[in-house]
């Protein structure tokens, strides 16, 4: 267990729906990172936030939107959902917007169908 | 912009044999280098990170790694490879001032029984 928690594992729903993936980072770190992994396109950054601010912004579509919370969990919001948007979705945290020497902690992922 | 080539979509290996997975990179700056590795169903795992000094770096699982300033290179590297070894294995890079990593696409090494 690295600490992240990411749910649901798996998610199907149809096109045209609006999903919520939940992070919950680990304990004391204030940066997460939402990341797309899918077939074609490997892993693409999508967004970060650092204790409740957004910070960066990546390949990520108009369709979708993510928060921070006071508790600083994170919540990524998908909508208009198209088949395209099937993949792995990664929550992964940093204890500040420095914490190189220790990379990011990665949940296991939220794995969504679009059918 | 920062940049990560994995120029190898795949890497066979049989076991016991040393293994390399290739990473080359592009970035202002010096680098901070990383390699994660992604069981199947699983997020991924740090595994060695390069921010200064040895350009040696060992990691976990007996896995190391040498950075290379004049060829930007950090290749992955295990003396003998074991078959729970197989997973797919990302290069990631960070400019020094950056936010964010940028990974590269990913080598799926196979160790062979």
């Amino acid at each position: 267990d690295s600490g992240v928690t990411q749910t649901p594992k798996h998610l199907i729903t149809a096109t045209g729906q609006r999903v919520t993936l939940r992070c919950s980072p680990r304990s004391g770190d204030l940066s997460v990172y939402w990341y797309q992994q899918s077939l074609d396109q490997g892993l693409q950054f999508l967004i970060q936030y650092y204790n409740g601010e957004e910070r960066a912004k990546g390949n990520i579509l108009e369709r979708f939107s993510a928060q921070q919370f006071p508790d600083l969990h994170s919540e990524l919001n998908l909508s208009s959902l198209e088949l395209g948007d099937s993949a792995l979705y990664f929550c992964a945290s940093r204890a500040g917007l420095g914490g190189e020497y220790y990379g990011y902690t990665f949940g296991s992922g939220t794995r969504l169908t679009v059918v | 912009a920062q940049s990560v080539a994995q120029p190898e979509d795949q890497v066979n290996v049989a076991e016991g044999n040393p293994l390399t997975v290739k990473c080359t990179y592009s970035v202002s700056g010096n680098p901070y280098l990383f390699w994660y590795v992604q069981y199947p169903n699983r997020g991924l795992q740090f595994l060695l990170k390069y921010i200064t000094g040895d350009n040696l770096v060992k990691g976990s699982y007996g896995f190391e790694a040498e950075f290379n300033k004049s060829q930007t290179s950090f290749h992955l590297k295990k003396p003998s490879a074991l078959v729970s070894d197989s997973a797919l294995y990302f290069c990631a890079v960070r400019a020094p001032y950056g936010q964010n990593f940028v990974f590269g696409p990913g080598t799926r090494l196979s160790v062979l029984p």
